[in-house]
């Protein structure tokens, strides 16, 4: 059973416009949110991450927001460039010792120019 | 600059052998692990690694093993390769704590 769910296997989006990529968990002592960017033929990289206690992080043209009470986070791309083209990740954490990750099934996205 | 490298890009092997994945990483990292990726199921925890000579199985620790002997050194062992094994694996390192982890370029291992 995923904890962790991607429900769209893929996104288009025009070049300057807003991407919007979701992710749904189950496990409510999830305390700790990733999202990751892996191109083909390349290991996965960190993206941008959102602890529990918040309900919105910001990194430039990234945002992720984080829903609790829907167990649900998403990630903005604001504006998309041909460059975001790739396979995103969700993950989330309960923490403590190892830190182990759960990985959603990832979304690719493809941004057309 | 953080680096995570794994011993090889791709490999083919034969049903039966013994396949040694290796993964060094130089950030003096407590932490390290090794995904398998799969279309449809994203990244999965084989095993992982929280210090030198201990280790934790993941979620899919079946027909796997792993050895830590130093702090840099990770390795991935499939005791008899079977087909079901072909897939990339992934190599990662963390500080510890909520921290993101590094990845490695992955292994393309093709059992056959």
């Amino acid at each position: 059973d995923q904890q962790v769910k991607q429900n769209s296997p893929s996104l288009s989006v025009q070049e300057g416009r807003i991407s919007i990529l979701n992710c749904d968990y189950t496990n409510s002592m999830f305390d700790y949110f990733l999202w990751y960017k892996k191109y083909p033929a390349e290991g996965p990289t960190f993206l941008i991450s959102i602890s529990s206690i918040k309900d919105k992080n910001e990194d430039g043209r990234f945002t992720v927001f984080l829903n609790k009470s829907a167990k649900h986070l998403s990630l903005h791309i604001v504006p998309s460039q041909p460059g975001d083209s790739a396979v995103y990740f969700c993950a989330a954490t309960l923490g403590g010792y190892g830190n182990k990750l759960v990985f959603g099934a990832g979304t690719i996205l493809r941004v057309k120019s | 600059d953080v680096k995570v490298t794994q011993s090889s890009r791709y490999l083919v092997k034969r049903t039966g052998e013994k396949v040694f994945l290796e993964c060094v990483q130089d950030m003096d990292h407590e932490n390290m692990f090794w995904y398998r990726q799969d279309p449809g199921l994203g990244l999965r925890l084989i095993y992982f690694s929280y210090d030198v000579k201990m280790k934790e199985k993941g979620d899919i620790p079946e027909g796997y093993s792993v050895s830590r002997e130093k702090k840099e050194r990770f390795s991935l062992i499939l005791e008899s390769a079977s087909t079901n094994q072909t897939s990339m694996y992934l190599c990662a390192s963390e500080a510890g704590g909520p921290n993101e982890q590094f990845f490695g370029p992955g292994t393309r291992l093709t059992v056959l």
